[in-house]
């Protein structure tokens, strides 16, 4: 059975407080994506990783930052995390070849007051 | 760009009724195409997929064909459940190489038993 863990299935921060977010995966997937799920939005993408300390700018990368220092761990970063980031947040990993199924992790939704 | 657009609204139905849920995309090329369901708590989980014109994925009873000629992906199944009431999301592969999947905005299906 896949598994992407999440941290937290909820957190509440207050606003300019530094949040991270983690997500593990337990295969060797390269690839490791960060999206947010809005009402009337859907899910967009924030960053992604493919491959150890590499990242890529998604469509919605400001305000946040990313780390990968081991291949199984997916950081999510508010630097200073403001109300309008308020948000259900969803990891996700892929292989960098073949199967382009991505594996999602339950959510961390996250509120900030 | 790669996008893909989505039937506006929820869809609420009664239990056996046909379901029928929208999606068009644009892209460059001939992307894969995907159905994803996320259940009430869940993260997103692929229902089906289809990689080339005419492919018709199927999966628990759903169903979508790849039409090249008029750019769809529309989602369907026959005689829905209580437990088909989820978030239906369609998503294609935006590039290769990296598995990176642009996501319409979803639309909520509720069955009324």
């Amino acid at each position: 059975d896949v598994k992407v863990t999440q941290s937290s299935r909820y957190l509440v921060k207050r606003t300019g407080e530094k949040v991270f977010l983690e997500c593990v995966q337990d295969m060797d997937h390269e690839n490791m994506f960060w999206y947010r799920q809005d009402p009337g939005l859907g899910l967009r993408l924030i960053y992604f990783s493919y491959d150890v300390k590499m990242k890529e700018k998604g469509d919605i990368p400001e305000g946040y930052s990313v780390s990968r220092e081991k291949k199984e761990r997916f950081s999510l970063i508010l630097e200073s995390a403001s109300t309008n980031q308020t948000s259900m947040y969803l990891c996700a990993r892929s292989f960098l070849e073949g199967s382009e199924t991505q594996y999602f992790g339950p959510g961390t939704r996250l509120l900030v007051l | 760009g790669n996008s893909v657009t989505q039937m506006e609204g929820p869809v609420t139905l009664s239990e056996e009724a046909f379901l029928t849920i929208n999606c068009t995309y644009t892209a460059t090329g001939y992307p894969s195409l995907f159905w994803y369901v996320q259940y009430p708590g869940e993260g997103l989980q692929l229902l089906l997929k289809a990689t080339k014109a005419d492919d018709k994925g199927s999966n628990k009873g759903f169903e979508a064909t790849y039409r090249k000629e008029t750019t769809s992906f529309h989602l369907e199944k026959g005689s829905v459940q209580v437990s088909d009431s989820a978030v239906y999301f369609c998503a294609l592969r935006v590039a290769y190489g990296n598995n990176r999947l642009a996501f319409g905005k979803g639309n909520q299906v509720v069955v009324i038993p």
